[in-house]
C-alpha cells in the first residue's frame, strides 16, 4: 500500500537559514510526489512535483526538493528561510489509483 | 481562472440539522475530492469523482454523509442529520490528469453545536 511519512510534527529554522522538510515514501511502481503548503485559515497550495527525471526539482517561492530513490525520500529544502515561509506544509504521493495521499503535515516555524 | 470556489466559508448549526457543502471545480478539471482536516486526524480523503461519477467512497465515515457531482461544474458534500464530532474543514479539490497536482479551495469551516 501506498504511504507518506512525515516524521517531525515540527521544524525550527532562524530566517536566514537553510531549511529542510523531512519526507519518505512507500509505493508500488514510479511515484509522483508533491509538496503542498497551507497557510491559516487557506486551502493547500502546491508548490512542487517529482514524476520523473532530474532528481532535484524547482519550484515556487524558493523552494526546491530532492528526490532520492535509494533511500525513498523526497525531501523539500530552500538556501535561506524567510519568516513568511512559515505555514503548515505536506509531502503527498499520488498512487496507482489516481488518489493522493497526504502525509500528516510538518509545521515550519521561521524564527525572526 | 477563479480557482475551485466552496460555499459556504463558515457554517454553525445545530446537531440534528441538515448541512450542505458546495463546490466549483476548475474548468476542464476530470478529478473532484472531497476532504476533511481536522487537527486530531489532519487530512482525511473523504471520497473522489472522475468525470462526475464517484470512484472511491470508502473515506466516507458513515451514512449521514453523502456526495453528488450532477455535473462537471457542481459538487455537493451533505451530512444528514450532522452531529458535533463532525464540525472540521471540509475541502473540496480538483485536478486534471494524474500527474497533475490539486487545486484546493478555501474550504469550509463547520461547526455543529
Amino acid at each position: 500500500a501506498q504511504s507518506v511519512a512525515q516524521p517531525e510534527d515540527q521544524v525550527n529554522v532562524a530566517e536566514g537559514n537553510p531549511l529542510t522538510v523531512k519526507c519518505t515514501y512507500s509505493v508500488s511502481g514510479n511515484p509522483y510526489l508533491f509538496w503542498y503548503v497551507q497557510y491559516p485559515n487557506r486551502g493547500l497550495q502546491f508548490l512542487l512535483k517529482y514524476i520523473t527525471g532530474d532528481n532535484l526539482v524547482k519550484g515556487s517561492y524558493g523552494f526546491e526538493a530532492e528526490f532520492n530513490k535509494s533511500q525513498t525520500s523526497f525531501h523539500l529544502k530552500k538556501p535561506s528561510a524567510l519568516v513568511s515561509d512559515s505555514a503548515l506544509y505536506f509531502c503527498a504521493v499520488r498512487d496507482p489509483g489516481d488518489k493522493i495521499i497526504f502525509g500528516k503535515g510538518t509545521r515550519l516555524h521561521i524564527l525572526p | 481562472d477563479a480557482g475551485v470556489i466552496q460555499s459556504p466559508r463558515h457554517e454553525v448549526t445545530e446537531m440534528g440539522q441538515e448541512v450542505t457543502l458546495r463546490c466549483k471545480p476548475i474548468s476542464g478539471h476530470d478529478y473532484l475530492f472531497w476532504y476533511r482536516q481536522t487537527m486530531m486526524r489532519g487530512l482525511e480523503l473523504l471520497i473522489y469523482f472522475n468525470n462526475n461519477v464517484p470512484i472511491d467512497d470508502s473515506g466516507m465515515p458513515e451514512d449521514r454523509f453523502s456526495a453528488k457531482m450532477p455535473n462537471a461544474s457542481f459538487s455537493t458534500l451533505k451530512i444528514q442529520p450532522s452531529e458535533p464530532r463532525d464540525s472540521a474543514v471540509y475541502f473540496c479539490a480538483t485536478s486534471g490528469q494524474k500527474n497533475q497536482p490539486q487545486h484546493f479551495g478555501d474550504g469550509t469551516r463547520l461547526s455543529i453545536l
